[in-house]
């Protein structure tokens, strides 16, 4: 079993819709989550990055993670067709440590 | 400022070839780190360096893969005997020590085709 599980989609959503991405883990030595998005044959470019248990706004993105469930989300709000991509979710153990990804979600927004 | 570049862009070898992957980190990054990412995977860990020393290789597969880093700038990644098994992505990415700015950035990669 992995250490991080992301269900791959495809995701397709309609434009404006609100998109939900999850991921579980089973390590409770990770203390640093991350959301990241990928174009395709492009390198994965960080979106969210939280420290511990709570949430995180930036602009339409908002970040979850309830570590007693080993659980974080991605919120995209009034999705548009440019968010179609692969997103990602990473943690580490510590600060500067090598990341751990999920398989990334494929997501497309409909115009 | 640039980002972190990768060269090539895509590389076609023949298996049991040898090949090597660069990476051109941010400059004044200290932390380089290296992943493999596989058709519908996420990226999966390689090795890391702070600095000229490697502080974690245990993501390297086998003794067929090793990377250096020895002016603790630019790496390279080198793949001996190489195997159809090891066509892959390959990303790099690069970390400044500012804890405020404690973010991997990511290369495009190269993208390895063992024939």
């Amino acid at each position: 079993q992995k250490e991080v599980e992301q269900d791959p989609g495809p995701l397709s959503v309609p434009e404006g819709a609100i998109v939900s991405l999850n991921c579980t883990y089973s390590n409770s030595a990770f203390q640093y989550f991350m959301w990241y998005r990928q174009y395709s044959r492009k390198g994965p470019e960080l979106l969210m990055y939280t420290y511990s248990s709570g949430n995180k706004e930036d602009g339409r993105f908002t970040a979850q993670v309830d570590k007693s469930s080993k659980y974080i989300s991605l919120f995209i709000r009034d999705s548009q067709p440019s968010d179609s991509a692969t997103y990602l979710c990473a943690m580490s153990k510590s600060s500067g440590d090598k990341l751990t990804f999920g398989t990334g979600t494929r997501l497309a927004v409909r115009p | 400022g640039a980002g972190v570049s990768q060269t090539p862009s895509n590389k076609v070898t023949e298996k049991g070839k040898y090949v090597e992957l660069r990476c051109d980190p941010i400059s004044g990054h200290t932390a380089l780190y290296w992943y493999r990412q596989s058709l519908g995977q996420g990226p999966e860990f390689l090795i890391y360096f702070q600095g000229t020393g490697a502080a974690d290789d245990s993501g390297l597969p086998n003794d067929r893969f090793f990377a250096v880093r020895p002016e603790g700038s630019v790496s390279t990644l080198k793949i001996q005997r190489t195997e159809r098994g090891d066509s892959a992505v390959y990303l790099c990415a690069s970390r400044s020590r500012m804890v405020s700015t404690d973010t991997q950035y990511f290369g495009p990669g190269t993208r390895l085709t063992v024939l």
